[in-house]
């Protein structure tokens, strides 16, 4: 059975540009989650889908990012526009059931480098 | 603030000997969890206890939680040069809400 996987694996911009990631999650997995590690920081949360619909987007550090998940399979997160700050890696993650004993499987991460 | 922190930040260690790394928390929690991230690649699930257990063992791993305290301790027996990885725990909060809450990691050395 195949992971989470993310595209792409890197990805450098330069501040004011565009970008967007993308998250597949294991499949039959509803619940989807992005998190993020910033340089030095620790990971924190920045969503989570059940299905298509966002169950809890308290993460989201401001406007600039958008997530979606149409059709509830695979997920994006978009950046726009894109500054210094945001450098880090975003982590997906799936998980089979709603409680909070099910365990969350990650996808490898993209690593986000804005010049 | 941090809900998670760990200590220590780093440890380096030979082979085959016993490494210990902790965690404490500030809030209530529903479970804590430990994961394992090397280089480059996505965090790995080891091991989730609950509020209401005490110790818990998955092979080389022994993972204690004090909910008295708001602490955890993950214990890696016989380590082996493959251990080599940060180690992070994190949190599901009493908030209904799954997502994890994470400290800011132990990078482990292990030496041939």
């Amino acid at each position: 059975e195949a992971g989470v996987t993310q595209f792409p694996s890197h990805s450098v911009i330069e501040k004011g540009q565009t970008v967007t990631l993308r998250c597949d999650p294991i499949s039959g997995h509803d619940n989807l989650y992005w998190y993020r590690r910033v340089m030095g920081k620790e990971i924190k949360f920045l969503l989570h889908f059940v299905k298509e619909s966002k169950q809890d987007e308290s993460g989201m550090p401001n406007n600039r990012f958008l997530a979606e998940r149409t059709g509830g399979t695979y997920s994006t997160l978009k950046v726009q526009p894109a500054e210094l700050e945001d450098s880090g890696v975003y982590f997906c993650a799936s998980s089979e059931g709603a409680g909070s004993s099910y365990e969350q499987y990650f996808g490898p991460g993209t690593r986000l480098t804005v010049t | 603030s941090q809900q998670g922190e760990e200590d220590p930040q780093a440890l380096s260690i030979q082979e085959g000997e016993n490494a210990t790394m902790n965690c404490s928390y500030k809030t209530s929690i529903n479970n804590l969890q430990w994961y394992r991230q090397n280089s480059g690649r996505g965090l790995v699930h080891l091991i989730l206890i609950r509020s209401n257990e005490r110790e818990k063992h998955s092979g080389r791993l022994r993972v204690t939680l004090d909910t008295s305290k708001k602490s955890s301790s993950l214990l890696i027996t016989a380590s082996r040069a493959a251990d080599t990885a940060s180690y992070f725990c994190a949190t599901v909060l009493n908030t209904g809400f799954q997502k994890l809450v994470f400290g800011t990691g132990t990078r482990l050395l292990v030496s041939p």
